[in-house]
């Protein structure tokens, strides 16, 4: 199964900046999609990255606050914008790919913190 | 639509005992996957186990195994001889074009 790198596992930020995660995957695959944990909550579908097409957000989630970019198919990106303190979350990238775990595989997660 | 419900947010268990961790599910479809995944305090998540809705048999991985009741719409976890390593959160998942998420229980093993 696939195996995913996702960067940075950690950051503090001050509110009203940026911050971009990254996921690069060791093969190639269709689907990519991002989840947001906040504390002590489940996991949330942000939004769904397919390559060469525009992200697919889900409810409660918009593009010009969390724009994502999928130039290819092993990478991809989310960006946290202009963060205020109820952004401070865990962010984890999955991808599908064949073989183990049933098709989805996940990275290892950014726990971002907002002051 | 899916719905995924995990009604024990926390459960304490002896260290060796057997722990049951409940999960109920809500679905029209009749082709669904069933997951559980640990989330230990690093934040990564762990593939423990899958069922799939058309299995026979309920799945098993180790000291894990799935109590599919189909009827009943459940899919409990059953760990078996409980380690301290096992203190973590829980989550159970449904996929039916997502993957859709339970709100997690979180276990904590007691030597």
């Amino acid at each position: 199964s696939a195996v995913i790198s996702q960067k940075p596992s950690r950051d503090i930020c001050q509110r009203g900046t940026s911050l971009t995660i990254q996921c690069q995957v060791d093969s190639q695959v269709t689907m990519m999609f991002w989840y947001r944990q906040q504390p002590g909550q489940s996991l949330t579908l942000i939004a769904t990255a397919n390559q060469g097409s525009e992200a697919t957000y889900e409810s409660g989630f918009v593009i010009d606050k969390f724009p994502i970019s999928r130039p290819n198919l092993t990478f991809s990106t989310l960006t946290v914008s202009n963060m205020s303190p109820e952004d401070s979350s865990i962010y984890l990238c999955s991808v599908v790919s064949p073989g183990a775990n049933y098709g989805y595989t996940f990275g290892s997660g950014t726990r971002l913190t907002v002051v | 639509a899916q719905k995924i419900t995990q009604t024990q947010p926390g459960m304490f268990v002896q260290e060796k005992e057997a722990v049951t961790l409940d999960c109920t599910y809500d679905t029209s479809d009749p082709s669904y996957g069933l997951f559980w995944y640990k989330q230990p305090s690093s934040g990564e998540m762990i593939f423990l186990i899958y069922q799939g809705s058309y299995d026979q048999q309920n799945a098993t991985e180790g000291r894990y195994s799935l109590n599919f009741q189909k009827a009943r719409k459940s899919a409990n976890l059953v760990i078996s001889a409980s380690q301290l390593g096992d203190s973590a959160m829980y989550f159970c998942a449904m996929r039916y074009e997502k993957l859709t998420f339970g709100t997690g229980t979180r276990l904590t093993i007691i030597p």
